[in-house]
């Protein structure tokens, strides 16, 4: 199985703030990483497929890059709706395997 | 826009078996694959299993033993079970539909319901 290491685990930001976090694939995934957004009781969001496209209705703020085994999420401008936790996904191959996400806190 | 929701018994006891269901709105279980993810508390995403709308599965195979999957297209249902359930169990179980904007075949989680926890307990 394809191992997902993702940093950092808890992240301190203010409103405002530049924010990235990393999914770091065991082997080459090409391009094949999405990035989620969850909220504490509601549905996970996706937000980001092949690693860097927007899904359909995302804030531009969010933007994804990175291919074979490094990859990244940055919200350029943290807003208040963004705290949330965030997880990578690859899907490559079978099984589908996460990142251990990433909780965005308000500092 | 595609809705999904689990629902199913938040409390199973030990030796028992879990039994989830997944109904889809404002779209139909084909022609998609489906996956059954758990998170435990405190603890990463596992995929458990997937299906498509005409029965093909796929199962972990840390699980697989104890799992099965089903579809349901005239209810719009996918199903879950997992026999013989242990505390380690314990954990919210995630129904998502499989998405692809490509013709490469590849296929991340498009739609996730919000998940639904499952106690193991006496």
């Amino acid at each position: 199985d394809i191992q997902m290491t993702q940093s950092p685990s808890t992240l301190s930001a203010s409103v405002g703030d530049r924010v990235t976090i990393t999914c770091r694939a065991s082997q080459s995934i090409s391009s094949w990483l999405a990035w989620v957004q969850h909220k504490p009781g509601k549905a996970p969001k996706l937000l980001i497929y092949k690693a860097s496209t927007l899904d359909s209705g995302v804030p531009s703020r969010f933007s994804g890059s990175g291919s074979g085994t490094q990859f990244t999420l940055t919200i350029s401008s943290l807003q208040p709706d963004d705290f949330a936790a965030y997880f990578c996904h690859q899907y490559i191959s079978s099984p589908i395997t996460f990142g251990g996400g990433t909780k965005v806190e308000i500092k | 826009q595609v809705q999904v929701q689990e629902s199913g018994p938040g409390l199973v006891k030990p030796s028992e078996t879990l039994s989830l269901t997944c109904t889809v709105s404002g779209g139909s279980v084909s022609p998609n694959y489906w996956s059954w993810i758990r998170q435990p508390p405190g603890k990463g995403l596992e995929w458990i299993a997937y299906i498509n709308y005409s029965g093909s599965a796929k199962y972990n195979p840390l699980l697989k033993s104890r799992v099965t999957v089903s579809v349901d297209t005239s209810k719009n249902q996918v199903s879950l079970q997992l026999s013989a359930v242990t505390a380690a169990d314990t954990a919210v179980y995630y129904c998502a539909r499989h998405v692809s904007h490509d013709t490469t075949g590849f296929e991340f989680l498009g739609n996730w319901g919000q998940g639904t926890l499952v106690t193991v307990s006496s």
